[in-house]
C-alpha cells in the first residue's frame, strides 16, 4: 500500500514564476492537507481540501491556490513566486482521523 | 488559539542513555495532540497520538508520552537512544480530529558515541 506521493522531489524556479505541486493521497483517504516548511522551522497549515472543495484556511495569501480531483489527489499552486516562497512542501493526507505527510517537494526560488 | 511551546531547541545526550523531550500546549478546549518525527530531508513520520483515554500512550520505535491536563504537558520519552535517533522532533496539537495541525518549533536530538 503506497504511502502519500509528492511530486516533483525538488524543482527550481524564477521570482515571478508560477509553480504547480501535486500530491496522491494514502489509499482510502478522502482528505488533503499541504503545510509549508521553512529551513530551520516548523511546518505551517496553507489549507485543508475535502470532498473537491477548501475546508479550512491557514494565514497564507491568495497566490496561494489548490485543488482537489475526484480521486481525491490534490495540487498546490503558488503564482508570483517570491524568494520567501522557497520551501519544503508536505503533503498530508488523512480519512477523519490522523493525518500522514508525504516526503515533500522541495521548492527554490531563485 | 492554540499553541506548543518546546522548551529545549536541542538535546544532546549519549547513546542508550535516556532522553525527555518536553512539550507544553495552550488551550481552552479538548485538544489532540501529536508528536512527529523528521529524519534529515525527509518529511514527517508519525510518531504517537494521544485522542483520548489512556494518558500513557506508546508509539513507534520505543516512544511514549504522557499527557498531563494539568500541567499542559505532553513529554516525549525514551529509556535509551541510539544513533538512529537522530533527527527533529515536533510537538503539534489540533482542535479537532482531522483539523489543521499547529507544531511546535521542534527539538533537534543530537546522538553524542
Amino acid at each position: 500500500d503506497a504511502g502519500v506521493t509528492q511530486s516533483p522531489t525538488h524543482l527550481i524556479k524564477t521570482r515571478g514564476q508560477q509553480v504547480t505541486l501535486r500530491c496522491s493521497p494514502k489509499s482510502g483517504h478522502d482528505t488533503v492537507s499541504w503545510y509549508q516548511q521553512a529551513l530551520g522551522q516548523e511546518p505551517q497549515f496553507i489549507f485543508q481540501y475535502y470532498e473537491e472543495e477548501e475546508r479550512q484556511r491557514g494565514n497564507f495569501p491568495d497566490r496561494f491556490s489548490g485543488h482537489q480531483f475526484p480521486n481525491y489527489s490534490s495540487e498546490l499552486n503558488v503564482n508570483a513566486l517570491l524568494l520567501g516562497d522557497s520551501a519544503l512542501y508536505l503533503c498530508a493526507s488523512s480519512l477523519g482521523d490522523i493525518q500522514y505527510f508525504g516526503a515533500g517537494t522541495r521548492l527554490s526560488v531563485l | 488559539a492554540q499553541s506548543v511551546t518546546q522548551l529545549d531547541s536541542q538535546v544532546p545526550v549519549f547513546e542508550e542513555a535516556p532522553v525527555e523531550l518536553r512539550c507544553n500546549y495552550s488551550s481552552s478546549v479538548s485538544v489532540y495532540l501529536f508528536w512527529y518525527v523528521q529524519y534529515p530531508n525527509q518529511g514527517l513520520q508519525l510518531l504517537l497520538k494521544y485522542l483520548s483515554g489512556s494518558t500513557l500512550v506508546k508509539g513507534i520505535n520505543g516512544f511514549e508520552a504522557e499527557f498531563n491536563k494539568s500541567q499542559t504537558s505532553f513529554h516525549l520519552r525514551k529509556p535509551s537512544v541510539h544513533i538512529s535517533d537522530t533527527a527533529e522532533y515536533f510537538c503539534a496539537v489540533s482542535p479537532n480530529r482531522d483539523d489543521k495541525i499547529i507544531f511546535g518549533k521542534g527539538t533537534r536530538l543530537h546522538i553524542l558515541p
